[in-house]
């Protein structure tokens, strides 16, 4: 299973952008890039994935670097309610879409 | 609503005692998954299911034991030969083709917490 990198915690401040980072350096050509969270205490949801071009939807935005070696899961303008556990998978177009999740980064929000 | 429920959300197993994780879901996906999760750690694939009495293991079945006699449901066993049960546990779903949402999303239950008395 090819593997993530991300930093273990980041800190921003409420209503402001948050970058985070995620290298896949040994991604391969049919791998997708997804993205989950985790609230406290809670199951992870999904956020946002992508294959090559850059991704929007209401939670988030997922730029992807044009070697497919990293990406960034940007969140515009965030909320408390956005302080959680951000998971970035490689997911293979084939198969049974086993999950392999990292370490994640935690991402905290100060008011 | 559909979604996925898990039950119960706390469990407690005695030394050498079988215990059963509930996993439903309305949602009409063919694949479930079973999770297990460390404090502080990221989640480990324990068993899946791509369609109905048929399942596979994941990376760290020992211990463990599933059945899928329906599409709706995938219960996970804990046995007495899983010395260290401890965790949270997390359930999900995914749909293939024409099932609720994009197909390769995986959903999540809210999870069970198992500890050992």
């Amino acid at each position: 299973d090819a593997k993530t990198t991300q930093p273990n915690s980041m800190e921003s401040n409420e209503e402001e952008p948050v970058h985070l980072p995620c290298n896949h350096s040994t991604i391969s050509g049919t791998d997708y890039i997804h993205w989950y969270r985790q609230l406290p205490s809670q199951g992870p949801e999904y956020v946002i994935h992508g294959l090559t071009s850059n991704v929007n939807n209401r939670m988030a935005s997922l730029a992807i670097a044009e070697d497919r070696k990293s990406s960034t899961l940007i969140l515009h303008r965030a909320t408390l309610r956005d302080a959680a556990v951000y998971y970035c998978i490689l997911r293979p177009v084939q198969g049974a879409q086993k999950l392999v999740f990292g370490q994640g980064t935690r991402l905290t929000i100060n008011p | 609503d559909g979604g996925i429920t898990q039950s119960p959300k706390y469990l407690f197993r005695k030394e050498g005692q079988n215990v059963t994780l509930s996993c439903e879901q309305n949602l009409n996906h063919d694949a479930m998954y079973w999770y297990r999760q460390d404090p502080g750690q990221g989640l480990r694939l324990i068993y899946y299911s791509q369609i109905v009495n048929d399942f596979q293991k994941g990376d760290i079945a020992e211990g463990y034991s599933v059945s899928r006699e329906k599409k709706e449901s995938f219960p996970l066993t804990v046995t007495s030969a899983q010395k260290n049960p401890t965790a949270f546990y997390l359930c999900a779903s995914r749909g293939l083709a024409g099932a609720h949402g994009a197909k390769n999303i995986q959903y999540f239950g809210a999870g069970t917490r198992l500890s050992v008395l």
